[in-house]
């Protein structure tokens, strides 16, 4: 069974340019989650889909960050225009319930990294 | 509100001793408890969880923690380290409540020496 998948795995773009980050969850997983990493601080919450909906989008940290789940699958993770503040990591999961469900389990994908020049 | 403190952002043991990794947390719900490791160019791992009942869980890699409720604690542990330990280590909380989403610490870094 394929894991969660990430792309691109490395991106470097300059201040002001666009990426956008995929991530396919893993088949059957209603929950998909993005979080993030910048250097040296904690892995952060950014936002929680189920399905095609946005569940939780309060740790997303402002309008130049736009994220998708077109039909329920896979989802992109838009930054336009990027900041280098936003240089990091960002990871993609997906559970099949939520995590504070008994036995649930979230997993997590390899991570996009982005560094923003 | 949850939060979660790792003592010690790089710790280092020798091969063969013991490891112990720290975690604190505060919730203000019973919480669920997470270690996730990362390997160099890997993503987050599930080592083990702490949801109900036994308070000592056994994850993989003979890994261990133990839920300490007065103390607020999880720390993790192994007792013998060995050169494929190597890697970042990081500490989660949930709450048990539905929508409530992972809160990590801040990571910790084992270093096995040989």
């Amino acid at each position: 069974e394929a894991g969660v998948t990430q792309f691109p795995s490395h991106s470097v773009i300059e201040k002001g340019q666009t990426v956008t980050l995929r991530c396919d969850p893993i088949s059957g997983h209603d929950n998909l989650y993005w979080y993030r990493r910048v250097m040296g601080k904690e892995i952060k919450f950014l936002l929680h889909f189920v399905k095609e909906s946005k569940q939780d989008e309060s740790g997303m940290p402002n309008n130049r960050f736009l994220a998708e789940r077109t039909g329920g699958t896979y989802s992109t993770l838009k930054v336009q225009p990027a900041e280098l503040e936003d240089s990091g990591v960002y990871f993609c999961a997906s559970s099949q319930d939520f995590p504070g469900r008994f036995g649930n389990t979230i997993y997590f994908g390899e991570g996009s990294w982005l560094t923003v020049v | 509100a949850q939060s979660v403190t790792q003592l010690g952002s790089h710790v280092s043991v020798s091969e063969g001793a013991l490891v112990l990794l720290r975690c604190n947390y505060s919730s203000s719900v019973p919480p669920y408890l997470f270690w996730y490791v990362q390997y160099p160019n890997q993503g987050l791992q599930l080592l083990l969880k702490y949801t109900t009942g036994a308070t000592l869980v056994k994850g993989i890699n003979g890994f261990e923690a133990e839920f300490k409720k007065s103390e607020t604690s999880f720390h993790l542990t192994k007792p013998s380290a060995h050169m494929s330990d190597a890697a970042e280590y990081f500490c989660a909380v949930s709450g048990n409540n539905a929508g409530n989403m992972l809160t990590f610490g801040g990571g910790t870094r084992l270093m096995v020496k040989p």
